[in-house]
């Protein structure tokens, strides 16, 4: 069954950097389109990025443009989010989601999330 | 990229049907077939319920339906259990190459 496991949340002071990881199992990953979604405490989802299935092809939402990387090892079945300059308003459960290999975009499965509090 | 609307919150009684709205532009709902609908619990992870405006995941219920009229895409919960009570999130690609989500809407059963 598809699997998606993130990790590398935590706290961490506004201005430093942060690395999230998703592992990939239970499906070909090197066949979809990956994405990572945020939640702030209490509010709605919040698309961040996507990443082709080859890692060619990358788009960030404008509040993180310039500031996060979204990146791909399909040879580890392991999906990256580079998180630099953090903000307050960066704090949040970071989601992982596989993409629905559609024309468009939507997200058919996410792991369960890890937290990233930014404070100082 | 500015996120689609949606009511904050609608309810209704068990058995009778509801519809969430979710209202965009042309760059992204009016302009592509490609809207979707999560349903999430307090403290889990989204779940996807409709895909491409219309098309329900393997193992979803038929009780969920969408559509699209326009700028406006709806949910259509049928037969309402209390097993629906959760937040609802419609989701459009856009002519950007991103993806943008409504603000949620709390469906309450009462």
């Amino acid at each position: 069954q598809v699997q998606l496991v993130e990790s590398g949340g935590g706290v961490v002071q506004p201005g430093r950097s942060l690395r999230l990881s998703c592992a990939a199992s239970g499906f070909t990953f090197s066949y979809y389109a990956m994405h990572w979604v945020r939640q702030a405490p209490g509010k709605g989802l919040e698309w961040v990025a996507v990443i082709s299935y080859d890692g060619g092809d990358k788009y960030y939402a404008d509040s993180v443009k310039g500031r996060f990387t979204i990146s791909r090892d399909n040879s580890k079945n392991t999906l990256h989010v580079q998180m630099n300059s953090l903000r307050a308003e960066d704090t949040a459960v970071y989601y992982c989601a596989r993409d629905g290999l559609g024309s468009g975009y939507y997200c058919d499965f996410w792991g369960q999330g890890t937290l990233v509090t930014v404070s100082p | 990229q500015s996120a689609l609307t949606q009511p904050a919150s609608v309810s209704g009684s068990p058995g009778q049907s509801i519809t969430i709205s979710c209202s965009g532009a042309s760059s992204d709902v009016g302009g592509y077939d490609f809207v979707s609908w999560y349903q999430q619990h307090p403290g889990k992870a989204p779940k996807l319920m409709i895909y491409d405006v219309t098309q329900r995941p393997s193992g979803v219920s038929n009780r969920f339906s969408g559509s699209k009229s326009g700028n406006t895409a709806s949910l259509t919960i049928s037969g309402l259990q209390a097993e629906d009570e959760a937040d609802y999130y419609c989701s459009s690609y856009t002519s950007s190459d991103t993806l943008v989500f409504g603000g949620g809407t709390k469906l309450t059963v009462l």
